[in-house]
């Protein structure tokens, strides 16, 4: 299983585009890139996926470089409710059967 | 069928009780994952089922850890002689099975072992 590399923590403003980057250095041919999120008393929830390039939906952004080993997470426009620990993770959530979340990134959004 | 459903959400007992979590994945899900997770820190894996079948489990499963998923759709999470450090949200996730595909999880079990 790739091990992935994230920031514990970062801060940003309302309004404001918000970029996280994981590294996964050893990440396998066939291994997808997939983002969660996560809310105090919750359990995460699915935010995008991606094998590589640009991949876009109503939430976020993922981008891929060529080389795999690594992803930037893009949040547009920011508000208070996207304060929330994100995971990336990088495997076949269906083939790894021991998928490691890590610690996450600690995403503040401040007013 | 809206989601992965748990119960309870909460769940207190003193040490020593043995407790019971139940998980209703997503109607279609063949795959259901069990996962416990402490303040601060991410999911670990637990244990995860392909229908009615136990494929995997952690080494954190202890022998105190049992899990059952009798008939390929809900799964239930039984914890004997609890400890403190059983202490945690226990979550589950279904999902189709099929590569690529994410998994869904409930909203969890929060278990206070006094």
């Amino acid at each position: 299983l790739a091990k992935t590399t994230q920031p514990i923590s970062m801060d940003s403003y309302e309004g404001q585009e918000v970029n996280i980057t994981c590294s996964h250095n050893n990440i396998a041919t066939n291994d997808y890139i997939t983002w969660y999120q996560q809310f105090p008393s919750q359990g995460p929830r699915f935010i995008i996926q991606g094998y590589k390039t640009k991949v876009t939906n109503e939430v976020a952004s993922l981008f891929i470089p060529a080389d795999r080993k690594s992803s930037t997470l893009s949040l547009p426009r920011v508000s208070l409710s996207d304060t929330a620990v994100y995971y990336c993770l990088v495997g076949d959530l269906n083939r790894d059967d021991k998928i490691i979340f890590g610690k996450g990134t600690r995403l503040h959004i401040l007013p | 069928d809206t989601g992965v459903s748990q119960d309870p959400r909460h769940k207190i007992t003193k040490r020593g009780q043995n407790v019971t979590f139940r998980c209703d994945p997503i109607s279609e899900h063949n795959r259901l994952y069990w996962y416990r997770q402490t303040l601060g820190q991410g999911p670990e894996f637990l244990t995860y089922f392909q229908n009615e079948a136990q494929l995997e489990k952690s080494r954190l499963l202890s022998d105190r850890f049992s899990a059952e998923r009798p008939k390929g759709s809900f799964s239930t999470l039984e914890i004997q002689r609890t400890e403190q450090g059983d202490s945690a949200m226990y979550l589950c996730a279904s999902s189709l099975g099929t590569s690529g595909t994410e998994q869904f999880f409930g909203p969890g079990t929060r278990l206070t072992v006094l």
